[in-house]
């Protein structure tokens, strides 16, 4: 089972405009959320994180919204730019189990110029 | 800097046939990683290694093995290769010094089972 969901496969915006990631996950175990950006023939990189105690984290133009309640968190860039077109994934870890990180399908961003 | 080193990049098998997958990472970390992904799905952790000479099952293990001889190598080995191994591999690391140390991940290994 998928613990971890992206529902929405692509997304398109235009440049200046904001993107809105989501993700959805079923384990309220989970306590600890990154969201990963990958270009294509590369690995995962690391982009943002989020710890279950807060509901915002910021860095630059990524924000990292979590709703526990909803089980719902999300990923907004602003301004997008055309080099943040990429698959983005959401995962997330549950206390005392770092090793064991599950993450959603993903969704491809494309940000028009 | 090279980080984590996935060799080969690409690969092609019959059924049946056994190979094995190279991770090397130079950051010194504890904790390795070999993920599989599949299209329309996220990755899922194969094994895990915590330290030198220690591993452990993930998610989807049938099918593969792994050791951990080296702190710096992490190898994969299918023994039997299966259309169902069909997939591209991510191997990864990270450190022990926090609870939620972001994972490196190496470029990928994708591997065909014919």
């Amino acid at each position: 089972d998928q613990q971890v969901k992206q529902n929405s496969p692509s997304l398109s915006v235009q440049e200046g405009r904001i993107s809105i990631l989501n993700c959805d996950y079923t384990n309220s175990m989970f306590d600890y959320f990154l969201w990963y950006k990958k270009y294509p023939a590369e690995g995962p990189t690391f982009l943002i994180s989020i710890s279950s105690i807060k509901d915002k984290n910021e860095d630059g133009r990524f924000t990292v919204f979590l709703n526990k309640s909803a089980k719902h968190l999300s990923l907004h860039i602003v301004p997008s730019q055309p080099g943040d077109s990429a698959v983005y994934f959401c995962a997330a870890i549950r206390w005392g189990v770092n090793n064991d990180m599950r993450f959603g399908a993903g969704t491809r961003l494309t940000v028009k110029p | 800097n090279a980080g984590v080193t996935q060799t080969p990049k690409f690969r092609v098998l019959k059924t049946g046939q056994s190979m094995t997958l190279l991770c090397a990472q130079d950051m010194n970390h504890e904790y390795m990683y070999w993920y599989r992904q599949d299209p329309g799905m996220g990755l899922r952790l194969i094994h895990y290694s915590v330290g030198e000479g220690t591993t452990a099952k993930g998610e989807v293990p049938d099918g593969y093995n792994v050791s951990r001889l080296k702190k710096q190598n992490f190898l994969l080995g299918l023994e039997s290769a299966a259309p169902s191994q069909t997939s591209v591999y991510f191997c990864a690391s990270s450190s022990r010094d926090r609870q939620y140390q972001p994972q490196h991940f190496g470029d990928g290994t994708r591997l065909s089972i014919l």
